[in-house]
């Protein structure tokens, strides 16, 4: 089993739609979760962290439930900039800062 | 101000040949990481410096990786005996100690 898993879609969304991606993971002693946006060919970039008490930030959300060991992100009124790969990230649980990641959920917004 | 660089932004070789992959990371930043990213596939951790040691390199798949970093600043990735297996992205990134990681545009590595 994956330590980190994601739906790789394509999730294919018309603009200003409403769309969410869930992530699961192994290792119940994860200190840290994170989800990156990749543009294709570009390295990746940070999104937003997620915390036990769910954050907002604009149009996206980030919930993390550690008792399913899941982590979600919600994206309201989705843009055409919202194209992108989208990395579901757990840190290492002994602490050293190294990231696992997902596969990645590609979505496209359609016009 | 300058983000993570790495150099070449691509290299082709031949199976069986040496390469060496450059990191330049942000300024002041103590912890340096690479990944390897395959196509379809998330960045897979490789190894891990903190300051001039290498603090964490399970990730290397193998005896024909090596990285340093002599000084605490740049580092170099150096594969031995290249494979075509070995074609992918290779992502440095920085950080500040326990902060988020930045990540350079890669290098893709084509094995033929």
């Amino acid at each position: 089993r994956k330590e980190v898993e994601q739906d790789p879609g394509p999730f294919n969304v018309p603009e200003g739609a409403t769309v969410a991606f869930n992530c699961t993971y192994s290792n119940s002693a994860s200190q840290s979760f994170f989800w990156y946006r990749q543009d294709c060919r570009k390295e990746p970039k940070l999104l937003m962290s997620v915390y036990s008490s769910g954050n907002e930030d604009g149009r996206f959300t980030a919930q993390l439930n550690r008792a399913s060991q899941y982590i979600s992100l919600l994206i309201r009124d989705s843009k055409l900039s919202d194209s992108a790969t989208y990395l579901c990230v757990v840190n290492h649980p002994f602490g050293n800062e190294k990231l696992t990641f997902g596969t990645g959920t590609r979505l496209t917004i359609i016009p | 101000g300058a983000g993570v660089s790495q150099t070449p932004s691509n290299k082709v070789t031949e199976k069986g040949k040496y390469v060496e992959l450059r990191c330049d990371p942000i300024s002041g930043h103590t912890a340096l990481y690479w990944y390897r990213q395959s196509l379809g596939q998330g960045p897979e951790f490789l190894i891990y410096f903190q300051g001039t040691g290498a603090a964490d390199d399970s990730g290397l798949p193998n005896d024909r990786f090596f990285a340093v970093r002599p000084e605490g600043s740049v580092s170099t990735l150096k594969i031995q005996r290249t494979e075509r297996g070995d074609s992918a992205v290779y992502l440095c990134a920085s950080s500040a100690t326990s902060g988020t990681q930045y990540f350079g545009p890669g290098t893709r590595l084509t094995v033929l």
